[in-house]
């Protein structure tokens, strides 16, 4: 079953706007990540938010982490075209005898030029 | 650079045959995972492997077996085949003493079973 959920499935945004990608999840989590895949590739780590973090920026990327909500918002300020990919989150959950990551289905991101 | 190759990078073949997909890594990361990937489901967890001596089911691994020969090297097998197993699958890696659950994936092999 999928621990993540993201909305929108699909995104389509010109050039230098910002995108906004949201992941909702389920069960109590010791981190969230989100992942890039470009068409047909490995995914890519972007970032890392640990359950005691609000908030974390790395580059063009910001991520924000709501506990109480299960909820997770990926912001990519002044997209590129090079931006379009589709986006995952992946949840690390507390419970279970090992800590695993659960993916979501992604939100497909179209950066129109 | 340090890498995670998967071979092959495509594959056909028909219902009712063996085949095995193989991951190397030269990261030197104690974890291995198998993930596949259907459209419009993200990548689910199929086996996962945190040393040599270690295998672990995941989400979905009826139908597939995995071996560990090594610490660099994770295959998949699928005894049998079959067409609903036609998808991307992924090798991932992962370094419980440094970047802890970060993944480092392989660029996947497309599988078409007929």
């Amino acid at each position: 079953s999928q621990q993540g959920e993201e909305d929108p499935q699909a995104l389509s945004i010109q050039e230098g706007e910002n995108a906004t990608m949201n992941c909702s999840y389920k069960t109590s989590i010791n981190n969230l990540q989100w992942y890039r895949q470009n068409s047909g590739r490995g995914l890519v780590h972007l970032i890392l938010i640990r359950s005691n973090e609000r908030e974390k920026h790395s580059g063009r990327l910001r991520v924000t982490l709501d506990t109480s909500k299960k909820s997770s918002s990926l912001l990519i300020t002044a997209s590129r075209a090079a931006d379009t990919a589709s986006y995952f989150c992946a949840t690390v959950s507390l419970s279970g005898s090992a800590r695993q990551l659960t993916f979501g289905s992604g939100t497909q991101l179209t950066v129109l030029p | 650079d340090a890498d995670v190759t998967q071979t092959p990078r495509n594959r056909i073949t028909k219902t009712g045959k063996r085949i095995m997909l193989e991951c190397s890594q030269t990261k030197g990361h104690d974890r291995m995972y198998w993930y596949r990937q259907d459209p419009g489901l993200g990548l689910r967890l199929i086996y996962y492997s945190f040393d040599v001596k270690d295998i672990n089911k995941g989400e979905i691994s009826d139908g597939y077996s995995v071996s560990r020969q090594a610490q660099a090297k994770f295959s998949l097998s699928l005894e049998s085949a079959i067409p609903n197993q036609t998808a991307l699958y992924f090798c991932a890696t992962s370094d419980s003493s440094g970047t802890g659950e970060k993944l480092f994936f392989g660029s996947g092999t497309q599988l078409s079973v007929l």
